[in-house]
Order: C-alpha cells, then sequence, then structure tokens
C-alpha cells in the first residue's frame, strides 16, 4: 500500500548549522511532494514542495531534492535559526490517480539550540 | 493565515455521542481533503470531496461521514465515539486537483472524548 517513511524522528542542531531529513516513498504514481512545518497546536503550513519533473528546487534557506529512481527526496534547511523549530512533515500525492490525497511521513521534531 | 475555517476550534464530549465538525475552504477552492492527527497515528487521510462529490477515501471509520454542501463548505460528522477518537481534526482546500497541487490547511479541530 501506500506509505511514506521519514527519517529521522528528532534532529537537534546549533543555530547556523544545517538540518537534512529524507523521506522515502512507496507509491511510484506519486507526482507531488510537499513538506509542511507545524508548530505546537498550529496548523501543518506549506512551506515548500517539488513536483515530479523536477530534481531540486530552492527557496532562500530551503531547498527540496527528488530522486524518483529511488523514490526518495530530502528536505535541507541551511543556516537554522531558533525559529524554525518545530516539526516538519513530508507527504507524497498521485494527484491523477488518486485526487492528490496527501499521505505523510511520522514528521520530524527539529530543535534548533542558541 | 490559511484562508480556510474550521469551526468549533475545541470540543469536548462523552462517549457514545455525535458530533459535526465545520470546515470552510479557501474562496474559489473546490476541494476539501480531511485529515486526523493523533499522537500515536500521525497525520492521516480521511476523505476528501471535489465540488460536492465524493473524490477519495482513506481508512475512515464507518462511524464516521463527511459531506460537501453546494457553498463548498464540508462537514465531517463523527458518531458513537470512542476514546481513541481524540484527535486533532484538520481539513484542507486546493483549487482543483489536478491543475493545482497545493493544499492549505485550516487551523484544525481539537476533539476531546471522555
Amino acid at each position: 500500500g501506500e506509505n511514506v517513511e521519514q527519517h529521522p524522528s528528532t534532529l537537534s542542531v546549533q543555530e547556523g548549522d544545517s538540518a537534512v531529513i529524507k523521506c522515502t516513498y512507496s507509491d511510484s504514481a506519486s507526482n507531488y511532494f510537499p513538506w509542511y512545518k507545524q508548530e505546537l497546536g498550529k496548523r501543518p503550513q506549506l512551506i515548500i514542495d517539488i513536483r515530479s519533473n523536477v530534481g531540486e528546487k530552492k527557496d532562500q534557506r530551503i531547498a527540496v531534492t527528488l530522486n524518483k529512481t529511488a523514490k526518495h527526496f530530502s528536505l535541507h534547511i541551511t543556516e537554522t535559526q531558533p525559529e524554525d523549530s518545530a516539526v516538519y512533515f513530508c507527504a507524497a500525492s498521485s494527484i491523477y490517480n488518486q485526487g492528490g490525497k496527501l499521505i505523510f511521513g511520522q514528521g520530524t521534531e527539529l530543535s534548533v539550540k542558541p | 493565515d490559511s484562508g480556510v475555517t474550521q469551526t468549533p476550534k475545541h470540543l469536548i464530549t462523552a462517549t457514545g455521542q455525535r458530533v459535526t465538525l465545520r470546515c470552510s475552504p479557501r474562496s474559489g477552492d473546490l476541494s476539501v481533503y480531511w485529515y486526523q492527527q493523533s499522537l500515536d497515528q500521525g497525520l492521516q487521510f480521511l476523505i476528501q470531496y471535489y465540488n460536492g462529490e465524493e473524490r477519495a477515501k482513506g481508512n475512515i471509520l464507518e462511524r464516521f461521514s463527511a459531506q460537501q454542501f453546494p457553498d463548498l463548505h464540508s462537514e465531517l460528522n463523527l458518531s458513537s465515539l470512542e476514546l481513541g477518537d481524540s484527535a486533532l481534526y484538520f481539513c484542507a482546500s486546493s483549487v482543483v486537483p489536478s491543475t493545482t497541487y497545493e493544499q492549505y490547511f485550516g487551523p484544525g479541530t481539537r476533539l476531546t472524548v471522555t
């Protein structure tokens, strides 16, 4: 069935360091891969996404890479700041086959220490 | 603010009861998705409606049902509530799944079953 594995479950870095979160998906029909940031008790917020026809996308300090052959995608945050501390979720979706429902990874709790 | 609204914010009820959660999508969005977030299950897709019709279904319990009305707002009905139904329930909306991929989440309804 559809599954998204996300690692690590917790990540602690020093302010200014980089953070990398990795996800693997199982459904080869997946063609859209968003990343969400969720602060405690709040809604998931879309921070970046990538479609299957692109290998990499960057937005300021955040970048996402996609390897369709290996069914891997990753989130890279550079120059981390304390306000980056939150839970990050990756997700995979098959827009054409399944209407766009998101299958989420288990989440990564990122802690950025000043 | 994503433009997606959900009511109520909090709901406390007893086992065996029935509740209704309401979601209004962003202006212009035709598609509504419901997700459940619990500590042990993470973020899970429940059901999707597009322009009033059910489009996709996840692992939604038979005790749960949903509908989307002509004005595009959606309601999620949860009946015969159990302690394990305590969770955050989010709805998300998107314009048209096949052309616009992004889903924006509402603030959620926190359901506590006692």
